[in-house]
This record gives C-alpha cells, sequence and structure tokens, in this order.
C-alpha cells in the first residue's frame, strides 16, 4: 500500500513570493491533515479535511495561507506572499476516519530567503 | 487549552542501557493517545495508540503504558537503530471542531553504541 505522497520535498523561494504544496493521502483516507513543524518542536496543525470539506482551519493564517482539497482526495495549501518566518516542514497526514492513528507524508522543507 | 509536555528534551543512552521517556497530558476528554517515531528528514511513524488507563502496549524494545495524566515509553536495551525522536500526541474533545489533536514537543533520543 502506498504511503501519503508530498511534493515537492524541498524549495527554496525568496519572501513574498509564493508557493505550493501538494499531498496525495493514502487512498481511502477521508481525513486530511496539514501541519507545520518548526526545527526541534512538534508538528502543529494547520487544517483538518474530512473528505473535501475543512472542518478545522482555526489555525490556519488566513491572510496569507490557503488550502484545498478537492473531491476528498489530493489537497494543495499554499502561501501567498511568504514571509521569512514561514521557513519550516510542513507535514501532510492522512487517517481512514476520525478515529485511530494518522499516517504522515515525508514533508515539504520550505526556505524562504 | 489542551497541552502536552515531554520529558526529557533529549537523552543519551548506551547501547542496553534501559530507559523511559514521559508524556504529560492536560486534556478536555481524552480520546486517544499517540506516540510516533521521527527520523531526520522523515514524517512521524506511528507506534501505539491508547485509550484508556491501565493499557500497555508494545512492540520489540519499546512499551508504552497510559495513566490518567501521563505516558511512558520504555525502551528495553535498546539498540543505536533506536536513535530518533520520539513525538507524543493527544486527541481530545474540541467542542465545534470535534477533536483536537496536539503533539509534545518530543524528546531526541541517542543511543551510543
Amino acid at each position: 500500500e502506498a504511503g501519503v505522497v508530498q511534493s515537492p520535498r524541498y524549495k527554496i523561494i525568496e519572501k513574498k513570493q509564493p508557493v505550493a504544496f501538494w499531498c496525495n493521502p493514502i487512498s481511502g483516507h477521508n481525513t486530511l491533515y496539514w501541519y507545520l513543524q518548526n526545527l526541534g518542536q512538534g508538528p502543529e496543525l494547520l487544517i483538518r479535511y474530512e473528505n473535501e470539506e475543512a472542518v478545522d482551519d482555526s489555525q490556519l493564517p488566513k491572510d496569507r495561507f490557503s488550502a484545498e482539497r478537492l473531491k476528498g482526495v489530493d489537497s494543495t495549501l499554499k502561501i501567498q506572499p511568504a514571509e521569512l518566518g514561514d521557513s519550516a516542514v510542513y507535514l501532510c497526514a492522512s487517517r481512514i476516519d476520525s478515529g485511530g492513528e494518522q499516517f504522515f507524508g515525508p514533508g515539504t522543507r520550505l526556505t524562504v530567503l | 487549552e489542551d497541552q502536552v509536555t515531554q520529558s526529557p528534551e533529549a537523552l543519551r543512552l548506551q547501547e542496553g542501557e534501559s530507559s523511559s521517556l514521559n508524556c504529560s497530558y492536560t486534556v478536555s476528554g481524552l480520546r486517544g493517545l499517540f506516540w510516533y517515531r521521527q527520523d531526520p528528514g522523515k514524517g512521524p511513524e506511528f507506534l501505539f495508540t491508547l485509550y484508556s488507563a491501565g493499557e500497555e502496549k508494545e512492540k520489540e524494545r519499546l512499551k508504552a503504558t497510559l495513566t490518567k495524566k501521563e505516558s511512558f515509553l520504555h525502551i528495553t536495551a535498546p539498540k543505536p537503530e533506536d536513535s530518533a525522536t520520539y513525538l507524543c500526541a493527544v486527541q481530545a474533545w474540541a467542542g465545534n471542531y470535534g477533536q483536537n489533536f496536539v503533539f509534545g514537543p518530543g524528546t531526541r533520543l541517542s543511543v551510543l553504541p
């Protein structure tokens, strides 16, 4: 069974530029999460989807971050414009329903110069 | 506010030297406690889920236990390949959002040969 796929794995951009991350969850997993992880810290939730509905986006900085999950499968997280403080690893995770463990992708490491 | 703390922040062990990692939590209605392992440059890898006080789970050299306020990850006779960051996370009731998933900062374990 294929795991959670994320791309790109690494991204370097200059501040004020836009950037987008893509996630393909495990087949059949209807719950999808985007997390941000700073060095030496645990993941912090940005947004949670149940199918195509964003059921918890309370921690998403909506002035510059946006996300979508079309057709309840793949998801895209966008930052526009990026700031220096956005440098971090962006993790995507999925689970089969609202209970049980999450399975994580390898993450996208973003560096904003 | 749901909170998760982990101790120690970092731990160095000699190969074969058993020890325990601690995860303390304050949540309003625990739905589950999760342990993950994270290697550098990778996403967290699921280890265990615990749902109620007194529950224990084992996998190879690892054993996780749960009380009403904390969880322990016991490592028996560790090997260098057990070196990683171990993350604890709790899932709790979160009112209108249905659930809240909070990670601790992790414990960085180094096992020396």
